[in-house]
């Protein structure tokens, strides 16, 4: 069972712009962190937000949690080429484990 | 890649055959996890190890056994390989709990079970 549920699954925009994605996910969770994975490539941490924080910011990555509605986004401002990439996020919950959803594939477009 | 290599990077093997991946580290640190990837699944946790000796189960992890001697070793056996077992593997470590911190992620190993 998957964690999280990235939305959507795929994105594609010209670079300057600025490209969301969410993230759902099922159960309680402590911290919730989003990863990023270039095309034949392991994953490489992005951010982790803790479940009593509301918005975290790391250069041009702003991401949000929503305990309420037990959801998350990551913004990426001003994409570049180099963005292009898939992203996933992960929670850790009851678990005791990281749970990654099944992530969104960005592309951007030069 | 925060000192972690995998090894084979690409396998081919047969079904029925035994299959036994490697992770080793060069971080020190105490968390070791094998996930596998597959297309609409995202990540899914096989096994992990908190410790030399100390694993447990993760959410797939029939199937698979896994083995940490030493703190830079954990490797990942596929005791009968079978064709529903074809992915790419990650190996992941982390300092301490994901609870608190971040995982690390090797390259993958790319196994094909004809």
């Amino acid at each position: 069972s998957q964690q999280g549920e990235e939305d959507p699954q795929a994105l594609s925009i010209q670079e300057g712009e600025n490209a969301t994605m969410n993230c759902s996910y099922k159960t309680s969770i402590n911290n919730l962190q989003w990863y990023r994975q270039n095309s034949g490539r392991g994953l490489v941490h992005l951010i982790l937000i803790r479940s009593n924080e509301r918005e975290k910011h790391s250069g041009r990555l702003r991401v949000t949690l929503d305990t309420s509605k037990k959801s998350s986004s990551l913004l990426i401002t001003a994409s570049r080429a180099a963005d292009t990439a898939s992203y996933f996020c992960a929670g850790y919950g009851s678990a005791r484990q990281l749970t990654f959803g099944s992530g969104t594939q960005l592309t951007v477009l030069p | 890649d925060a000192g972690i290599t995998q090894s084979p990077r690409h396998k081919v093997t047969e079904t029925g055959t035994p299959v036994t991946l490697r992770c080793h580290q060069t971080e020190n640190h105490r968390y070791m996890y094998w996930y596998r990837q597959d297309p609409g699944h995202g990540l899914r946790l096989i096994h992990y190890s908190y410790g030399v000796k100390d694993t447990d189960k993760g959410e797939v992890s029939d199937g698979y056994s896994v083995s940490r001697s030493k703190t830079e070793d954990f490797l990942l056996t596929l005791e009968s390989a079978t064709s529903s077992q074809t992915s790419v593997y990650f190996c992941a470590i982390s300092q301490t709990d994901t609870l608190n911190t971040e995982a690390f992620f090797g390259q993958g190993t790319r196994l094909t079970v004809v």
